[in-house]
């Protein structure tokens, strides 16, 4: 069993396109965040979300928007995609919003965008 | 606000070797400290992690770190290195006070640590 499964895994699209993440937790964790890392691998955080509230929303373009329906779904919607957008996305969850939690990382979606 | 230097992006060595993985991090509040572990085409795993108490702690796999709060490190080192562990390594921190514990996690830039046979 995946415990934290993200779909699509690749994602090809034009500029200018609309695109959504998806990301599932069977963990029963509380808390979900989505991770951007960059062609240099570096790893920073957008948002996270626990119990369907937005606990963290870093300085992201407003064409970034999540979507938490439940506890154990967070959804990265993006608008309007740029050549920047290019990135691996990753979702992850923790038991609860905590500093010391260990986060459950899923496998990363791989959008390109041409 | 905090930051975390990883000093070297790349890390060969050969296999029965020894290894450190060398990371520091800057931080006005006090700080969780962890090390992640990322697999080719994989996501994230928990390497290991310092919460309090014995400024050692190890992983299952044979990987220790030291918490040295005076330098503020948190170096990773394994005495003997496997074909398998070959794989990009992040340090991260997460803030402890108040309001900042998030669970935020603040990473390093990665290490590829290449094991050759």
């Amino acid at each position: 069993d995946t415990a934290v499964s993200q779909t699509p895994k690749y994602l090809v699209t034009q500029m200018g396109n609309d695109k959504s993440i998806k990301c599932e937790q069977n963990l029963g964790h509380d808390t979900m965040y989505w991770y951007k890392q960059d062609s240099k691998k570096f790893l920073k955080i957008m948002f996270s979300y626990n119990n369907k509230e937005l606990i963290i929303n870093e300085t992201v373009p407003n064409r970034f928007s999540p979507k938490s329906p439940d506890k154990a779904h967070l959804n990265l919607h993006i608008n309007s995609l740029e050549l920047g957008d290019s990135a691996v996305y990753f979702c992850a969850s923790s038991q609860r919003t905590w500093g010391g939690e260990t986060q459950y990382f899923g496998p990363g979606t791989r959008l390109l965008v041409l | 606000a905090q930051s975390v230097t990883q000093l070297d992006s790349q890390v060969p060595v050969f296999e029965e070797a020894p290894v450190e993985l060398r990371c520091n991090y800057s931080s006005s509040v006090s700080v969780y400290l962890f090390w992640y572990v990322q697999y080719p085409n994989q996501g994230l795993q928990l390497l290991l992690k310092y919460l309090s108490g014995s400024t050692l702690v190890e992983s299952i796999n044979g990987f220790e770190a030291e918490f040295n709060k005076s330098q503020t490190s948190f170096h990773l080192r394994k005495p003997s290195v496997h074909i398998s562990d070959t794989a990009e390594y992040f340090c991260a921190v997460s803030p402890q006070a108040g309001s900042s514990n998030t669970g935020k996690l603040i990473f390093g830039q990665g290490t590829t640590l290449q094991v050759k046979p």
